[in-house]
């Protein structure tokens, strides 16, 4: 059964530090990974997705994550984060051959910049 | 584009009342999903629709909560009645069609905050 662990429940860092939010999964099929964002009281947006291809993915506001395959990792990065980053940050899992797009969700890392 | 679509935004009920919440996904969105999701946790998946069957009511505690999605375009979920453990925020997400919003991505509603006292 597939499975997503983010290691950090939560991750403070100062603005303009560089920050890493930590996924790993579990799997026995291929997969598609996602990262999604929750701004207090807001519904979830799509960060940034890896469905095949290079494995470093860029998505909005200057994050990207890198798909390790063989370290079955999807790990989430910022150079140089902003306040405005102050979030919660989901992971989730896809098996690449579900046409019902079913997701594995983590449980989250709340990102709380310092200023 | 338009993106999914919940009502209310808000809803506070005192325990043992009814509760509706409404979701519209995206045009031409056939997979509708409801998740609930307590403070500091991921969502959990209660219902997924392909198109007004539901094909996964796994989660669903059906014994209070009932959802429909009549015409497999917009939905309901309902409870009757609400246990102060339904404090929750209720998503709905959608996904499915062409375009800009196609491929292997859930598209999210800003979600229903449920308060039962």
């Amino acid at each position: 059964a597939q499975s997503v662990t983010q290691l950090d429940s939560q991750v403070p860092v100062f603005e303009e530090a560089p920050v890493e939010l930590r996924c790993n999964y579990s799997s026995s099929v291929s997969v598609y990974l996602f990262w999604y964002v929750q701004y207090p009281n807001q519904g979830l947006q799509l960060l940034l997705k890896y469905l095949s291809g290079s494995t470093l993915v860029k998505g909005i506001n200057g994050f990207e994550a890198e798909f390790n395959k063989s370290q079955t990792s999807f790990h989430l990065r910022k150079p140089s984060v902003h306040i405005s980053d102050t979030a919660e940050y989901f992971c989730a899992v896809s098996e690449a051959m579900d046409s019902n797009y079913q997701l594995i969700w983590g449980a989250g890392t709340k990102l709380i910049i310092k200023p | 584009e338009a993106g999914v679509v919940q009502s209310p935004r808000y809803k506070i009920i005192e325990k043992k009342q009814p509760v509706a919440f409404w979701c519209n996904p995206i045009s031409g969105h056939n997979t509708l999903y409801w998740y609930r999701q307590n403070l500091g946790q991921g969502p959990e998946l209660l219902i997924r629709y392909e198109n007004e069957e539901a094909v996964d009511d796994s989660q669903l505690p059906k014994d209070r909560f009932s959802a429909e999605r009549l015409k497999g375009v917009d939905s309901t979920l309902k409870i009757q009645p609400a246990e102060l453990g339904d404090s929750a925020v209720y998503l709905c997400a959608s996904a499915g069609g062409q375009g800009y919003f196609s491929g292997n991505e859930q598209f999210f509603g800003p979600g229903t905050r449920l308060t039962v006292l």
